[in-house]
């Protein structure tokens, strides 16, 4: 079962332009992650923001996390064409101590050039 | 840069043949995982394990999917028989610890086509 859905599904942006990806989960997080997939390949890990964390930063990524709306959204700043992929939330659960991730439907991001 | 290895990176099968893919995580991460990817969703957890034992399997179907992770390192999951439905990119992760905060790494993934 799926903990988080994303929005939008899809998204289109020109090259500079800022993509703004949102995540909602269910249950209570320890923290939430977000990872990306380029077509056909597997994840690669973006960032990790802690539930006592509101805001995180790394290069071109600002994440934001609100508990009490249980919804997270990734911005990329200065968008490239490489950054076309598609991008996944992923969470704990507070029950969990395993390392277990659920992941989102995911967003897909198109950067034209 | 350590990489999670997995092979094949393509199978295609019939209904009602069996299949094995095969994952090798990054050199001392004891904690392997198998993701299974439906076209256009995210990935969902299959098997957990840490080192040779089985954390968690609650999403793995049992009466044609298996997984082993023999001596602790490399690790081999088996349909049988396959069904269409279990087409799908199967993924295989590993992070150092199973811990709430240790990254997964992924390897390239098998897409697997049963037709």
């Amino acid at each position: 079962s799926q903990q988080g859905e994303e929005d939008p599904q899809a998204l289109s942006i020109q090259e500079g332009e800022n993509a703004t990806m949102n995540c909602s989960y269910k249950t209570s997080i320890n923290n939430l992650q977000w990872y990306r997939q380029n077509s056909g390949r597997g994840l690669v890990h973006l960032i990790l923001i802690r539930s006592n964390e509101r805001e995180k930063h790394s290069g071109r990524l600002r994440v934001t996390l609100d508990t009490s709306k249980k919804s997270s959204s990734l911005l990329i700043t200065a968008s490239r064409a490489a950054d076309t992929a598609s991008y996944f939330c992923a969470t704990d659960r507070v029950s969990s101590n395993t390392g277990k991730l659920i992941f989102g439907q995911g967003t897909t991001l198109q950067v034209k050039p | 840069e350590a990489e999670v290895a997995q092979s094949p990176r393509y199978k295609i099968t019939e209904k009602s043949q069996a299949v094995a893919f095969w994952c090798d995580p990054i050199s001392g991460h004891a904690t392997l995982y198998w993701y299974r990817q439906i076209l256009g969703q995210g990935p969902e957890l299959l098997v957990q394990f840490q080192d040779e034992s089985v954390v968690d399997d609650s999403q793995l179907p049992k009466d044609r999917f298996s997984a082993e992770r023999l001596k602790g390192v490399d690790s081999t999951l088996k349909i049988q028989p396959a069904e269409l439905g279990d087409s799908a990119m199967y993924l295989c992760a590993s992070s150092l610890e199973p811990d709430i905060e240790e990254t997964q790494y992924f390897g390239p993934g098998t897409r697997l086509l049963v037709l």
